[in-house]
């Protein structure tokens, strides 16, 4: 069974600041990889979407990369802003119809 | 931009209410998705269609059952409602790859 782990639940660091968000996934038979954020009491907003065939994927100041055989995913963040707190989560479709999302990293960047 | 609606932000219904949550999108999508979000416990599939009239379980389909008529509309129908289903609820949809979401309905089971 998928199961998929984000680390750390929880990131605080300082305006400007480049950071790395991690998701890791349990079996590497996936079709693809999709990295949301949510605001508070908000629904969720697609960021990225990482095919299996692709290594990564790029919009603005974002990066999101994909290693299927280590079963990891990171999601880069350059010269973080205010605007960017919100937790991030990771989905992995490993099948026709079901993705499995992790548990979300809350990020928090500090003025 | 694909556009998924969800009719409510907030409900508030009161326990052996039968409820309904409908979701709309707007581009053809032949998958769509209900979720619940909870503190601690993440997103947890409801239910899924993967066409008109055709619908599986999640996860969690206790309590719950689903309607999918038109494809563009894909309804939750909590039959009796009650205080353990207080909850956000989220819509999704998508083709083969990307996937959409809702902005989320806030439903008080009280």
């Amino acid at each position: 069974k998928q199961e998929v782990t984000q680390i750390p639940a929880a990131l605080s660091v300082p305006e400007g600041e480049n950071l790395v968000l991690n998701c890791s996934f349990t079996d590497s038979a996936i079709y693809n990889l999709q990295w949301f954020r949510q605001d508070p009491g908000k629904g969720l907003t697609s960021l990225l979407l990482i095919q299996s065939s692709q290594r990564e994927q790029t919009s603005g100041r974002l990066n999101a990369s994909l290693d299927k055989s280590s079963g990891r995913s990171t999601l880069y963040i350059a010269a973080s802003q205010p605007g960017d707190s919100a937790t991030y989560l990771c989905a992995v479709d490993s099948s026709a119809s079901k993705i499995i999302f992790g548990s979300g990293t809350r990020l928090s960047i500090r003025p | 931009d694909v556009k998924v609606t969800q009719s409510s932000r907030y409900l508030v219904k009161r326990t052996g209410e039968k409820v309904f949550l409908e979701c709309v999108q707007d581009m053809d999508h032949e998958n769509m998705f209900w979720y619940r979000q909870d503190p601690g416990l993440g997103l947890r599939l409801i239910y899924f269609s993967y066409d008109v009239k055709m619908k599986e379980k999640g996860d969690i389909p206790e309590g719950y059952s689903v309607s999918r008529e038109k494809k563009e509309r894909f309804s939750l129908i909590l039959e009796s409602a009650s205080t353990n289903q207080t909850s956000m609820y989220l819509c999704a949809s998508r083709r083969t790859g990307e996937a959409f979401f809702g902005q989320g309905t806030r439903l008080t089971v009280v």
